[in-house]
């Protein structure tokens, strides 16, 4: 059964600092990953998505990472704002598996101006 | 386009009562997918459909009904409302399997007292 954690739960950093956020799934036959960002009462944003067959994907001020066969992907963001701020959710999608979404519990980031 | 979208946006129902939640989406996605997600726990599937006609369940179905008689409408039905169904409810998207792009609707956030 895939099992995806992300460390840490919740991070506090100062304004202009670059940060990473983690997360390991069980099982690397993945389809691929992708990164949300969640807001306060609100929905999911996709924010990045990597294939299996790709090493990393880039937006803006984020870069994401896949080492698939550790199990493992990061989420940088440069030059951290406080419109930063959310819950960052981790999720794969695993090969043979209803093609459902299994989800980290979240990173909460605090950006402080 | 309006990408998914999901009705009611809140909802208070007493134990024993039942609803529909309305998802639908006009991005001619194929696969559709329902999820809850409670307080510090991440989201978990409660069913999905990989196109109109066919559905089947996912992670924590148990005391939820859903349909799919179109490509756009995804419905899901709460029969015998209870307090452990007590979430915010996601509906979201995607066009194929093999790990295609999920998008998420803004969500439905449910008490049950």
């Amino acid at each position: 059964k895939q099992e995806v954690t992300q460390i840490p739960a919740a991070l506090s950093v100062p304004e202009g600092e670059n940060l990473v956020l983690n997360c390991s799934f069980t099982d690397s036959a993945i389809y691929n990953l992708q990164w949300f960002r969640q807001d306060p009462g609100k929905g999911l944003t996709s924010l990045l998505l990597i294939q299996s067959s790709q090493r990393e994907q880039t937006s803006g001020r984020l870069n994401a990472s896949l080492d698939k066969s550790s199990g493992r992907s990061t989420l940088y963001i440069a030059a951290s704002q406080p419109g930063d701020s959310a819950t960052y959710l981790c999720a794969v999608i695993t090969q043979g598996g209803s093609e459902k979404l299994v989800f980290g519990k979240g990173t909460k980031l605090t950006v402080n101006p | 386009n309006a990408g998914v979208t999901q009705t009611p946006k809140f909802r208070i129902l007493k134990i024993g009562q039942s609803m529909t939640l309305q998802c639908t989406q006009d991005m001619n996605h194929n696969y559709m997918y329902w999820y809850r997600q409670d307080p510090g726990m991440g989201l978990k599937l409660i069913y999905y459909s990989v196109g109109a006609g066919i559905t089947d369940k996912g992670e924590v179905p148990n005391g939820y009904n859903v349909s799919r008689s179109t490509t756009e409408d995804f419905p899901l039905r709460l029969e015998l409302a209870a307090p452990s169904q007590t979430s915010v409810y996601f509906c979201a998207s995607s066009y194929h399997q093999g790990g295609y792009e999920q998008y998420f609707g803004p969500g439905t956030r449910l008490t049950v007292t």
